[in-house]
């Protein structure tokens, strides 16, 4: 079964707005993971937060932690084209094998 | 600095054929992992290897096998294809370690079993 869903699926947005995407998970984790697919691409990863931080920034990012409600958002502000792409979540289990278990993602379109 | 390199980049077998997915890393990275990714599923891990000399399941390793050759090169093997396996396989790297930390992945394999 899936460890994270991604919400929601898809998100259609004009250029310079911002874009939040949600993750929910259900065990316990060490970290949390945001990614990037562009179309026809490999993932590119984002950006990592540990179960002990509660909010994380990287450029146009921002990512939040919610431990209590297994939960994560990602913010994209002022939106461009180029962010036009798949995102991810994925989630490191504080148990069982050390890997990673992606959600299946949520769909942006930035319009121009 | 190539990153993760995957071959092929597209393949078609029939049912019954066997393939071998290569996948090689130049970063020195420990560890490295075979996804599969199907539509509305997200990425689903097949097999890892933790280091160099191990390797393990993941959650849909049935009809795959894996070899780590080396620290470099992990490859995927599909001994009968089948058309539940068609999918585009995506190979990724890390250092690895208890914490771990951000996967590099390759473009991935576009594979259709007819």
């Amino acid at each position: 079964s899936q460890q994270g869903e991604e919400d929601p699926q898809a998100l259609s947005i004009q250029e310079g707005e911002n874009a939040t995407m949600n993750c929910s998970y259900k065990t316990s984790i060490n970290n949390l993971q945001w990614y990037r697919q562009n179309s026809g691409r490999g993932l590119v990863h984002l950006i990592l937060i540990r179960s002990n931080e509660r909010e994380k920034h990287s450029g146009r990012l921002r990512v939040t932690l919610d431990t209590s409600k297994k939960s994560s958002s990602l913010l994209i502000t002022a939106s461009r084209a180029a962010d036009t792409a798949s995102y991810f979540c994925a989630t490191l289990r504080q148990t069982g094998a050390n890997n990673l278990f992606f959600g299946t993602g949520t769909r942006l379109t930035v319009i121009p | 600095n190539a990153g993760v390199t995957q071959t092929p980049k597209f393949q078609v077998l029939k049912t019954g054929q066997s393939m071998t997915l290569q996948c090689a890393q130049d970063m020195n990275h420990n560890s490295m992992y075979w996804y599969r990714q199907d539509p509305g599923m997200g990425l689903r891990l097949i097999y890892y290897s933790a280091s160099e000399g191990t390797t393990d399941k993941g959650e849909v390793p049935n009809g795959y096998n894996v070899s780590r050759l080396n620290k470099r090169e992990f490859s995927l093997r599909l001994e009968s294809a089948a058309p539940s396996q068609t999918s585009v396989y995506f190979c990724a790297s890390s250092e690895g370690g208890e914490d771990n930390e951000k996967l590099f992945f390759g473009s991935g394999t576009q594979l259709s079993v007819l």
